[in-house]
């Protein structure tokens, strides 16, 4: 099963409003990435959190990562209709950090 | 730079059918693998590499082989397709080690009939 889970599934905002995905792992993680996936695309990176709490930011988005490495967040300030996609985190998974394992994504619809 | 290419972006297979799919990358990357994606289920892993000559199986990996004869090359073939396959293939590489970026490519959308 999956080593990540993420919520909600699906979000649907008015655009300008806020967004936020959760990526829970009963486990520690050693690092989480987080991808974006735009409609009919592929997964594109976004960024890498290593430390117990770090939180980076790329403009409007903002990642965090929790004090017991264990659940991660990516927070969108005022969505646009660019950020329409899938958001997946990503960690290591059982076995190995060779085994990337991918949350179930949270599909995003911004309504304008 | 290519990055990783997979061919073909859309097949449509007879059940019992075989096939492979291509994955090449020009990165250089040690580690590679393929996923496939499904409504609901996000990305699963089906086999991946370490590098050349070695291949182990992911969370998804029955109905599929691979091998790594090269470095660049990380094909995935189905030895008898089967409707429960139709989905969307995607091959993934990174450098390896922990927390590496994954680079995607751009996907392959299988049907089988």
């Amino acid at each position: 099963g999956q080593q990540v889970m993420q919520i909600p599934q699906y979000q649907h905002v008015q655009e300008g409003e806020d967004f936020t995905t959760y990526c829970n792992s009963s486990t520690t993680l050693s690092n989480i990435q987080w991808y974006k996936q735009r409609p009919g695309g592929h997964p594109v990176f976004l960024i890498q959190l290593v430390k117990s709490g770090e939180v980076k930011k790329q403009k409007r988005l903002t990642f965090q990562f929790g004090e017991a490495k264990k659940n991660s967040s990516l927070h969108i300030t005022a969505t646009q209709t660019t950020d329409v996609g899938t958001y997946f985190c990503a960690g290591p998974g059982a076995g190995g950090y060779q085994k990337v394992t991918f949350g179930i994504g949270t599909k995003l619809q911004v309504i304008p | 730079n290519a990055g990783v290419t997979q061919t073909p972006k859309f097949q449509v297979l007879k059940t019992g059918q075989s096939m492979t799919l291509q994955c090449a990358q020009d990165m250089n990357h040690e580690y590679m693998s393929w996923y496939r994606q499904d409504p609901g289920m996000g990305l699963r892993l089906i086999h991946y590499s370490v590098g050349a000559g070695i291949t182990d199986q992911g969370e998804v990996p029955n109905g599929y082989n691979v091998s790594r004869s090269t470095t660049e090359d990380f094909p995935l073939r189905l030895l008898s397709a089967a409707p429960s396959q139709t989905s969307v293939y995607f091959c993934a590489s990174s450098y390896g080690g922990q927390g590496k970026e994954t680079f995607f490519g751009q996907g392959t959308r299988l049907t089988v009939v």
